[in-house]
């Protein structure tokens, strides 16, 4: 199986831009959550979706969203960038069904985000 | 809320020789599985072990080996016979079961020397 893959690799913005990343999951995977990773904060936990609902939350400001397709392929959104938004923007996925007895969350490599 | 605490920013070990990573955590919940992930300089996050709260026994995979003590909230990673490749960032994470939301720590920068 193909693993999961984030695009763009790498991103560029300035200060006031939005930007959209997009996350395909592992075949199969219905859940895809989101991660910021930055030296100062590690990695946070920005939202889960499965089945094209928002299922979690994390701590982030409403510029943050996302959205997920019915083919399970997700989004996040960032409006209005500032510069604390540089990042490393981590997507996993997972079966995300009732039972799943491992949790086990598989990570796409990333996209690096540069506001400038 | 759930916090999970690495101490150990950076540690260094001979190829071959065994290392013991450190992680703590505090919870309240009773269901809740802890990991290890590895994440290379190349960046990829890779499970390295897991283990669910309700086991009492120590997860294995291969070299790697966890130091689980529940009461305590400890989970150590010890890796046995360490190998130039297993050079790299070391994250802690908990999840509460049924969910995908992970705590992580702030990692372990691991450095295997030749």
């Amino acid at each position: 199986k193909a693993g999961v893959t984030q695009t763009p690799r790498y991103l560029i913005k300035t200060r006031g831009q939005q930007v959209t990343l997009s996350c395909s999951p592992i075949s199969g995977h219905r859940s895809v959550s989101w991660y910021q990773q930055t030296p100062g904060q590690g990695l946070q936990f920005l939202f889960e979706y499965f089945s094209e609902t928002q299922r979690n939350k994390g701590n982030f400001p409403g510029r943050f969203s996302g959205r997920q397709f019915s083919n399970s392929r997700s989004e996040m959104n960032v409006s209005t960038l500032e510069l604390g938004d540089s990042a490393l923007y981590l997507c996993a996925s997972s079966p995300g069904l009732a039972g799943d007895s491992y949790n086990e969350q598989f990570f796409g490599p990333g996209t690096r985000l540069t506001v400038l | 809320a759930q916090t999970v605490t690495q101490s150990q920013p950076e540690m260094s070990v001979q190829e071959a020789e065994t290392v013991t990573l450190s992680c703590t955590y505090d919870t309240s919940e009773n269901n809740y599985y802890l990991f290890w992930y590895k994440q290379p300089p190349s960046r990829q996050m890779i499970l390295v072990i897991r283990q669910e709260a309700y086991k009492q026994q120590n997860a294995t995979e291969n070299r790697f080996s966890v130091n689980f003590q529940k009461a305590a909230k400890s989970f150590s990673l010890k890796i046995s016979d360490s190998q130039l490749g297993d050079t790299a960032m070391y994250f802690c994470a908990f999840g509460t079961s049924g969910t995908y939301k992970y705590i992580f720590g702030t990692g372990t920068r691991l450095k295997v020397l030749a």
